[in-house]
């Protein structure tokens, strides 16, 4: 039982590359989320799915999109990398849909680097 | 959703007890106060949940009045690795919605 794994776990972009962070969960979550995270700051939702087949603008959803695959897998799309996307990305899931208030849990990130 | 409010660092020695306090004045009747703890390099971790009064686990107590437009997280007796950032969120699962503010960053001291 691995939880949220995230790849890759590093990446450096030039300006305008596209890339797609990958995020995996075992725990037969139904809802998973995309935050980031910039230097000394909070966690920022990008975007979310509250369950399979469906997903949602969060904060802060421009320059981003997501795919939801399956139940398990979440994607996140750069289309054209911008040094303002440097940051770390976090990917989390939480069980829901008739089981209140279970936490999110959150994989170990991925680090992006934006030239 | 529930806006919260948190000082934005502490500092704390060795076997001290620290409490952390977070405001949330408009609160909605059915949000449940959840605390995460984040190390550097780490995604957030769950620490403590609770809905009233109060709440406790192996790690940590969590206080909550009656009018719950606030909450303390109470950590006993710190140790140096507890140096991290604590966040407040307020919201109900059901929501599917879920927002970090800036979170406390404790330091704590030998």
């Amino acid at each position: 039982n691995a939880g949220v794994t995230q790849t890759p776990k590093f990446q450096v972009l030039k300006t305008g590359q596209s890339m797609t962070l990958q995020c995996a969960q075992d725990m037969n979550h139904n809802s998973m989320y995309w935050y980031r995270q910039d230097p000394g700051m909070g966690l920022r939702l990008i975007y979310y799915s509250a369950s399979e087949g469906t997903t949602d603008k969060g904060e802060v959803p421009n320059g981003y999109n997501v795919s939801r695959l399956n139940k398990r897998e979440f994607s996140l799309r750069l289309e054209s990398a911008a040094p303002s996307q440097t940051s770390v990305y976090f990917c989390a899931s939480t069980s829901s849909l008739g089981q209140n208030n279970s936490p999110l849990h959150f994989g170990n990130g991925t680090r992006l680097t934006v030239t | 959703l529930a806006k919260t409010t948190q000082p934005i660092s502490m500092d704390s020695y060795e076997g001290q007890e620290v409490n952390i306090t977070c405001s949330h004045n408009n609160i909605a009747t059915n949000d449940y106060i959840t605390w995460y703890q984040q190390f550097p390099s780490q995604g957030p971790r769950f620490i403590i949940q609770g809905y009233k009064t109060k709440v406790t686990n192996e790690v940590a107590s969590l206080f909550i009045p009656a009018d719950r437009k606030s909450s303390t997280l109470s950590l006993p007796r710190v140790s140096l690795s507890d140096t991290a950032v604590y966040y407040c969120l307020v919201g109900l699962n059901n929501f599917n919605k879920f927002y970090f503010g800036s979170g406390t960053k404790l330091n704590v001291k030998p």
